[in-house]
C-alpha cells in the first residue's frame, strides 16, 4: 500500500498570515481531497485537487481562501490564507488511486 | 454536515455491551464506508459496503445498508475500552467524482 504525508504536522499561526501544507503520495494516485476538521466535528470536503488545472471547490469554499496545487500525481499542497482563529482545524488529505484510497496523518493548525 | 446525520451524536456503554450506531445520507451512493477516529489522531478505515449490498460482517463490526430509507448502521458487538472513538459514516456518490463524504460521527465511550 502506498505512504501518504503530509507537512507540517502541526503550526501555530498568527492570524493574518498564511500557511501552505504539503501532501505527498509515495506512488502515482488519480486523484487527491482536501478535508478540514474543526474541533470536535466531523470531517468536511474542501476540494477535489486537479491535476493541471484549477481544483474543484465544494459549497463553502473559496480559491481566494483556499488555493490549491496539484502539480503532479503524487503531490498537492493547500493554503489557508489570511488566517483567523476559525480556521483553527486539522487539515487532511485523501489519495485515491485505481482500487484504494489513503488518508494522511493531518495537519493541525492553530490560529492565535 | 455535508452528506447527513449519524445518531446519536455520543453513547456511552459498558464493556461487554453491544453498540448501535446510526447514519442517513441525502443522495444516491456507490458504496459507504465507516471509518474510526480516536482521540486527535488519525482515521481508520472499518469497512466497507456497496450499495448492492444489504449487510456486511468483519470480525466484531456488522454494517447493514438500506438504499431505499438511505441509512446505515455500524453495530460492535462486545465492545472493549479500546473501541472508545468517534465513529464516521462516509459515502461516495452514484457520479465519477469519488468524493467521499462524511456523516456527523458518533463519540462512542465504552466504560470498562
Amino acid at each position: 500500500s502506498a505512504v501518504i504525508s503530509q507537512k507540517p504536522s502541526r503550526d501555530i499561526c498568527q492570524r493574518g498570515t498564511s500557511l501552505t501544507i504539503q501532501c505527498q503520495v509515495d506512488s502515482q494516485v488519480t486523484m487527491m481531497f482536501w478535508y478540514r476538521q474543526q474541533p470536535g466535528q466531523s470531517l468536511t470536503l474542501i476540494a477535489t485537487a486537479n491535476q493541471g488545472s484549477e481544483a474543484t471547490y465544494e459549497s463553502g469554499f473559496v480559491i481566494d481562501k483556499f488555493p490549491i496545487s496539484r502539480p503532479n500525481l503524487t503531490f498537492s499542497t493547500l493554503t489557508v490564507s489570511n488566517m483567523s482563529p476559525e480556521d483553527s482545524s486539522i487539515y487532511l488529505c485523501r489519495a485515491r488511486g485505481q482500487m484504494e484510497q489513503y488518508f494522511g496523518p493531518g495537519t493541525r493548525l492553530t490560529v492565535t | 454536515s455535508q452528506q447527513g446525520e449519524e445518531d446519536p451524536q455520543a453513547l456511552s456503554i459498558q464493556e461487554g455491551e453491544n453498540a448501535t450506531m446510526n447514519c442517513s445520507y441525502k443522495t444516491s451512493i456507490n458504496n459507504l464506508q465507516w471509518y474510526r477516529q480516536n482521540s486527535g489522531r488519525g482515521l481508520v478505515h472499518l469497512i466497507l459496503i456497496r450499495s448492492n449490498e444489504r449487510e456486511k460482517h468483519s470480525g466484531r463490526l456488522r454494517v447493514t445498508l438500506d438504499t431505499s430509507k438511505k441509512s446505515s448502521s455500524l453495530l460492535i458487538t462486545a465492545s472493549r475500552a479500546a473501541d472508545t472513538a468517534s465513529y464516521f459514516c462516509a459515502t461516495v456518490s452514484m457520479d465519477s467524482s469519488y468524493k467521499l463524504i462524511f456523516g456527523s460521527g458518533t463519540r462512542l465511550l465504552v466504560r470498562p
